[in-house]
């Protein structure tokens, strides 16, 4: 599985947008970029995933480079309630990989008001 | 709420004793995980069940003893535990799609072992 390098924290001013990077420069062609974030003592929540096309949803869009080797999770509006730990993981389909997760340390997020 | 629900959220246990962890989702997903977040650490995967069927074990230690008895349904079972496993333990469901890489997490037991 390819490996992620996130920063290990960022500070967001309330209201802006909240721009999260990841590398993956060793992604390759059949692997997924995923994105997770767990507020403290909570469980991680599902953000958003995506392979080569940008994509959006409520929570937030996300944007993969041409080259697929680095993505940036945006939180148009962060709010308060976005402080939390944000996850970018990589994994490819099928195989004996089927539901493996690998977490990493993540990006401590902090939005202040 | 995620409909992944777990019982009990916070456990005490002493080295000797046997208690089980129960997860249910609400979901109709057919994949379960177990999960263990110890203090400053990424979160770890322990075990997978898939359609009832264990299809991951991380190496985990003898002392913790997964059940999954139907595809709503996962317990870890606990005996002989050593301080060093007190964590965070989280429970987590799938739909066998897009690999059940898109999981939805249970709010954890906290575990701790005196």
């Amino acid at each position: 599985d390819a490996k992620t390098t996130q920063p290990p924290s960022m500070d967001c001013a309330e209201g802006r947008a909240a721009n999260l990077p990841c590398n993956h420069s060793t992604i390759s062609g059949n692997e997924y970029v995923y994105w997770y974030r767990q507020i403290h003592s909570q469980g991680p929540q599902y953000i958003i995933h995506g392979l080569k096309n940008n994509e959006t949803n409520e929570m937030a869009s996300l944007i993969i480079t041409e080259d697929r080797k680095s993505s940036t999770l945006i939180l148009p509006h962060a709010t308060l309630r976005d402080t939390a730990v944000y996850y970018c993981i990589v994994r490819g389909l099928g195989g004996t990989s089927y539901g493996k997760l690998t977490f990493g340390q993540g990006t401590i997020l902090t939005v202040h008001p | 709420e995620t409909g992944v629900t777990q019982t009990p959220r916070h456990l005490v246990m002493g080295m000797t004793n046997k208690k089980s962890l129960k997860c249910e989702q609400h979901l109709g997903h057919n994949a379960m995980y177990w999960y263990k977040q110890s203090a400053k650490k990424p979160l770890e995967l322990m075990f997978v069940y898939n359609f009832k069927e264990q299809t991951e074990n991380n190496s985990v230690p003898s002392r913790f003893s997964p059940e999954c008895p139907n595809s709503s349904h996962l317990f870890l079972h606990l005996h002989t535990l050593q301080p060093e496993d007190s964590a965070l333990y989280l429970c987590a469901s799938s739909q066998e799609l897009a690999g059940g890489y898109e999981q939805y997490f249970g709010p954890g037991t906290r575990l701790t072992v005196t």
